[in-house]
């Protein structure tokens, strides 16, 4: 079985400041792992997805990824925030092996970005 | 291209009553995801649903069904609805019959309210 850890359930910083938002997760097998934001009453949108190779991965909007494998992390970073940020983060989970790809997600971030 | 749509956007319910929750895919994806949202949560996996046939559940009880109709848009049902079930349901299609590496394009979701 996989979980999902996000180390932050608030996150505030000031407009144009870098940002983490950290994610450890726990599983026996590989897994795939993806970070999505929500936006007030909307649904979840893809910022960005780490299947294999390099570990360093970019997304949308100038975020980015490092996949840590001994450290089963895979912490979000963006070097400069703009308030259109303000939104709930999630870090997510799925297992190659079998073909349901759930996805496993955290308790979510909140990223509050001030003026 | 039209992407995923769900219907409707908000609902109240009373307890012990049933409800149905419709969600269409978006264009050329064969494969629907559904996931509840609890207040302050993460997305909890309920089914899937490729080919007209479930592919997978999560811990939710049998009073959760689903169906898959052949244009590949899908339905949420839930009997017997309880106080705990008040929460967002996010539908999420994708290609490829659910391969994990492939990425779920969610709907902005359902918000059931049970009183």
């Amino acid at each position: 079985a996989q979980s999902v850890t996000q180390l932050d359930s608030q996150v505030p910083v000031f407009e144009e400041a870098p940002v983490e938002l950290r994610c450890n997760y726990s599983s026996s097998v590989s897994v795939y792992l993806f970070w999505y934001v929500q936006y007030p009453n909307q649904g979840l949108q893809l910022l960005l997805k780490y299947l294999s190779g390099s570990t360093l991965v970019k997304g949308i909007n100038g975020f980015e990824a490092e996949f840590n494998k001994s450290q089963t992390s895979f912490h979000l970073r963006k070097p400069s925030v703009h308030i259109s940020d303000t939104a709930e983060y999630f870090c997510a989970v799925s297992a190659p092996s079998g073909n349901t790809g759930k996805l496993i997600f955290g308790q979510g971030t909140t990223l509050q970005v001030k003026p | 291209e039209t992407g995923v749509t769900q219907s409707p956007t908000h609902l109240i319910k009373t307890r012990g009553q049933q409800v149905t929750l419709r969600c269409s895919s978006q264009s050329g994806h064969n494969t629907v995801s559904w996931y509840q949202q609890a207040l302050g949560q993460g997305p909890q996996f309920i089914f899937q649903y490729y080919r007209e046939e479930e592919n997978g559940r999560g811990n939710f009880p049998p009073r959760f069904s689903g169906l898959q109709f052949p244009n590949y848009s899908s339905e949420l049902n839930v009997n017997a609805l309880e106080l705990d079930d008040s929460a967002l349901y996010l539908c999420a299609s994708s290609p490829g019959g659910g391969a994990s590496y492939n990425e779920q394009f969610f709907g902005p979701g359902t918000r059931l309210t049970v009183l």
